[in-house]
């Protein structure tokens, strides 16, 4: 199987702070990783594309100063929320892809078990 | 503009009945669609993949269509169980792996 672990699964932090969320795939590398938000029963929302070695593709309306990425290797990608404030509480969920571009990929994600930010 | 629709209204079936749920897309041309069970609180697990030159795809007690003419996927559960209960995520292929989600149809089935 393909795990991918996220961390923490709940953070409470105080306006004005940085909170940051690691994503791991534990049992595969990860070229390619997604960063998506949540509010209650709505959907998935792409915040932005985590390529390993390169800068993040972001979403547009996704502010990348606030929502920072870094993808420093095939197994780890974070995302620092900075300056949080109580509209940035969600549920934040990372998910890793084992494509590699070759002919036999499919687009299947491994997602994380979310976390949850409350920004008080 | 772009939309993925899937039943905002959960659905609700009797144990051992068929679940039938729906996704429709607009202005999308996915190379391939996925369904993915998502329990409240935790991130989704992927179910099924289906490519665009396929019509049907089964796995287990789990069934999908792909009508690409009609901008359309099913997706069917049979012999439902309550441990089927959740929500259930269609999601499209949006270009270099990027994969964007509908907001999803809660099924509970009923013991």
């Amino acid at each position: 199987g393909a795990v991918v672990s996220q961390h923490p699964s709940w953070v409470i932090c105080k306006s004005g702070t940085s909170v940051k969320i690691e994503c791991r795939s534990l049992d595969f590398q990860a070229t390619t990783m997604f960063w998506y938000r949540q509010f209650p029963k709505q959907s998935l929302m792409l915040m932005a594309t985590s390529n390993e070695g390169s800068k993040a593709t972001y979403e547009q309306g996704v502010e990348k100063d606030k929502f920072l990425i870094n993808h420093a290797s095939l197994t780890l990608s974070t995302l620092t929320v900075t300056s949080a404030h109580p509209e940035d509480s969600s549920f934040y969920i990372c998910s890793a892809s084992k494509a590699s571009g070759g002919a036999g990929d499919t687009g299947e994600l491994f997602f994380g078990e979310g976390s949850r930010l409350t920004v008080l | 503009s772009q939309k993925i629709e899937q039943n905002s209204e959960a659905l609700n079936i009797q144990e051992g009945k068929t679940a039938t749920l729906t996704c429709n897309y607009t202005n999308y041309s996915p190379a391939y669609l996925q369904w993915y069970r998502q329990d409240p609180g935790r991130g989704p697990v992927f179910l099924l993949l289906i490519r665009e030159n396929e019509k049907e795809k089964r796995k287990e007690r789990l069934k999908v269509t792909f009508d690409t003419t009609l901008k359309q996927s099913l997706f069917h559960i049979t012999a439902s169980q309550p441990a089927d209960s959740a929500t259930y995520l269609c999601a499209l292929e949006n270009g270099g792996f990027k994969t964007i989600f509908g907001a999803g149809t809660r099924l509970f089935v009923k013991a």
